[in-house]
């Protein structure tokens, strides 16, 4: 298996404009996780899918954001409208039932 | 409160040093526990779950406190190669992995 696929690897946009983070988790894992890594805030968790569904989004920052897992293979994380201060990394990772959580290598999104 | 909480280091070591790191976690029903290591510009990779029994993986040592609720990673003979940021995961009932910021190691020559 590829493991976590995630694109692009790096986004660089203006603010105000709406960023598309896409995501396709290891095949046969049957949860998703968004995380954003700042320096300053360390690892967070934005939001989590399973077998599909979304179960929990309190972590999402603002309306601006939002997740979809459409199918089993694939998820994408929008910003809109972007703002500087939404620059970070942004990993998707995969689990099967709890186990070990693979993680993609990630969006590096600067927003200028 | 945060879910995870971890000294965010840096931790400057010589060669050959041991190291303990600790985190502690805030919800009794987390379930399973984790050490992930995370290089420079890279995404984290799982180092070694933690059991309640504690366990041992060469130099690396986890153990894990539910009734204090803290984890604790201990690195033998530094090398080189260890300079990371480790990172304390819990699984949380339902699903949920929470990450500590992660504690900054750097082994020194």
């Amino acid at each position: 298996d590829a493991g976590v696929i995630q694109s692009p690897r790096h986004e660089v946009t203006e603010m105000g404009q709406e960023v598309t983070l896409r995501c396709k988790p290891i095949s046969g894992h049957n949860s998703l996780f968004w995380y954003r890594q700042t320096m300053m805030r360390g690892l967070e968790l934005l939001i989590y899918f399973n077998n599909n569904v979304p179960i929990d989004d309190s972590g999402m920052p603002e309306d601006r954001f939002s997740a979809k897992m459409p199918n089993a293979s694939f998820s994408t994380l929008k910003i809109q409208p972007s703002e500087p201060r939404d620059s970070a990394v942004y990993f998707c990772a995969s689990t099967s039932y709890g186990d070990e959580a693979f993680f993609g290598q990630g969006t590096r999104l600067t927003v200028v | 409160r945060k879910e995870v909480e971890q000294d965010p280091g840096p931790f400057n070591v010589p060669e050959g040093a041991t190291v303990a790191f600790n985190c502690t976690y805030s919800n009794s029903a987390s379930q399973s526990f984790f050490w992930y290591r995370q290089d420079c510009r890279k995404e984290p990779k799982l180092l070694m779950s933690v059991y309640s029994s504690g366990n041992e993986d060469g130099r690396f040592t986890a153990q894990l406190n539910r009734a204090s609720q803290y984890i604790s990673l201990l690195i033998r003979d530094s090398k080189l190669s260890d300079s990371a940021t480790y990172l304390c995961v819990v699984n949380i009932i339902g699903n949920q992995f929470y990450f500590g910021t992660g504690t900054s190691l750097t082994v020194i020559p």
